[in-house]
């Protein structure tokens, strides 16, 4: 079992949309959570972190279920300019922080 | 604010040449420094971290090695390029919290 598997999509919304993105992970020992976006052919870029209670940011919803070890990400409205890959990211811990990519799930926002 | 500096953006070079991609830090003092490979359509995968000067670990076994003779300083080097070598090589940093990431690094091995 990878450690972060992610849909990979693509979702192909319409604008002003809500699309909703799951990402497990596989390790319970896990501390850190945090939802990156890509552009095609550029690096990753953090979006938000993931807290246990759950956070906003405008229109984007992320959260955390450590019992069932699933990070969400919810975006409302959905815009043209919201068309990336979001990467799930999990941080190890005990010694290092490694961050841990999901393969990333692609969205594409249409007219 | 924390910033890396990755070079070149885009590198072909042929089978059996070798690699030097160097990565530098600014903003911050003894980040953890990670170096990852994204091929075509794929995720990012680690290649090495290094959590001090010298200090390097290896996750997966390849054709690369990777060298930290500066705290702010990160080599990923190869002396012979294969073909599997192409990807996009991103250089991170980080310091306890989330990583941020140089531009990348685009090479073709042909």
């Amino acid at each position: 079992r990878k450690e972060v598997e992610q849909d990979p999509g693509p979702f192909n919304v319409p604008e002003g949309a809500t699309v909703a993105f799951n990402c497990t992970y596989s390790n319970s020992a896990s501390q850190s959570f945090f939802w990156y976006r890509q552009d095609c052919r550029k690096e990753p870029k953090l979006l938000m972190s993931v807290y246990s209670s759950g956070n906003e940011d405008g229109r984007f919803t992320a959260q955390l279920n450590r019992a069932s070890q699933y990070i969400s990400l919810l975006i409302r409205d959905s815009k043209l300019s919201d068309s990336a890959t979001y990467l799930c990211v999990v941080k190890r811990s005990g010694g290092s922080y490694i961050p841990t990519f999901g393969r990333g799930t692609s969205l594409i926002v249409h007219p | 604010s924390q910033t890396i500096h990755q070079w070149p953006a885009t590198l072909v070079q042929p089978v059996g040449s070798p690699l030097s991609l160097e990565c530098t830090v600014e903003g911050t003092s003894n980040p953890n420094l990670y170096w990852y490979r994204q091929a075509a359509g794929r995720g990012l995968q680690l290649l090495f971290y290094s959590v001090g000067i010298g200090q390097i670990s290896s996750e997966v076994p390849q054709n690369l090695s990777a060298s930290r003779p500066q705290d702010r300083q990160f080599i990923l080097s190869s002396k012979k390029l294969l073909l599997s070598d192409s990807g996009f090589y991103l250089c991170a940093g980080g310091m306890g919290t989330e990583a941020f990431f140089g531009q990348g690094t685009r090479l073709t091995v042909v």
